[in-house]
């Protein structure tokens, strides 16, 4: 199907694991984000990706990694889970940069994740 | 720092009224603003997407505004209906997308 994906959809892991949360799109779009929406908090940007092998922090970052060796796929790695990183997680994509203006974002159906 | 904001929080109206969703932003220097609407437990869809040189855009019973002298959008709803029910986002953009907090629009039949 074309779009943005993410799987899974569900992640209840423990304090101190690794996790990966992982996203993919079929536009080719050039770039890639990572958010989290948390009550109180709205969205936040955690990381995002101009291109493959191209990737720089948000507003965010601690805690997490990501890695962006195809262009169709934008993985966010939680090294060390922390019950702090509770979250719905998204990723979105856009498609082009000309300048720095972007186009419009579109963002897959998110990842609800609880670090118990 | 930018800073977005959404006035009301939450916004209750019978079906068939129109209304204003408001979004304000702090720094006037951004490329776009883009409005969106997430309903319960769902990712985000994107609605409109004005540009800065722009001053509005339309999409059937929406029309969106822009004045970034003001650091004012506001987002026109005509003619509610009950499927026009969620939470709808401003997000500007200018070095990264900043996200308002959001305003939880409720249409009642």
């Amino acid at each position: 199907d074309a779009g943005i994906t993410q799987s899974p959809r569900y992640k209840i892991t423990e304090t101190g694991r690794q996790v990966t949360l992982m996203c993919h799109q079929t536009w080719s779009h050039s770039y890639m984000f990572w958010y989290r929406q948390d009550l109180g908090h709205g969205l936040r940007l955690i990381y995002y990706s101009a291109a493959a092998d191209i990737t720089d922090k948000g507003e965010v970052p601690d805690g997490y990694v990501v890695s962006r060796s195809k262009t169709e796929n934008f993985p966010l790695t939680l090294e060390s889970a922390t019950r702090s990183q509770t979250s719905v997680y998204f990723c979105a994509s856009s498609g082009s940069g000309v300048g720095r203006t972007l186009d419009e974002q579109f963002f897959g159906p998110g990842t609800r994740l609880t670090v118990l | 720092k930018q800073e977005v904001t959404q006035i009301p929080a939450a916004l209750s109206v019978p079906e068939g009224e129109n209304l204003v969703l408001n979004c304000s932003f702090t720094d006037s220097a951004i490329y776009n603003l883009q409005w969106f609407r997430q309903d319960p437990g769902k990712g985000l869809t994107s609605l409109l997407l004005i540009q800065s040189s722009q001053r509005e855009q339309t999409s059937g019973r929406l029309n969106a505004s822009l004045d970034k002298s003001s650091g004012r959008s506001t987002l026109y709803i005509a003619a509610s209906q009950p499927g026009d029910s969620a939470t709808y986002l401003c997000a500007v953009l200018g070095g990264k997308l900043i996200f308002g907090q959001g305003t939880e629009l409720s249409v009642k039949p």
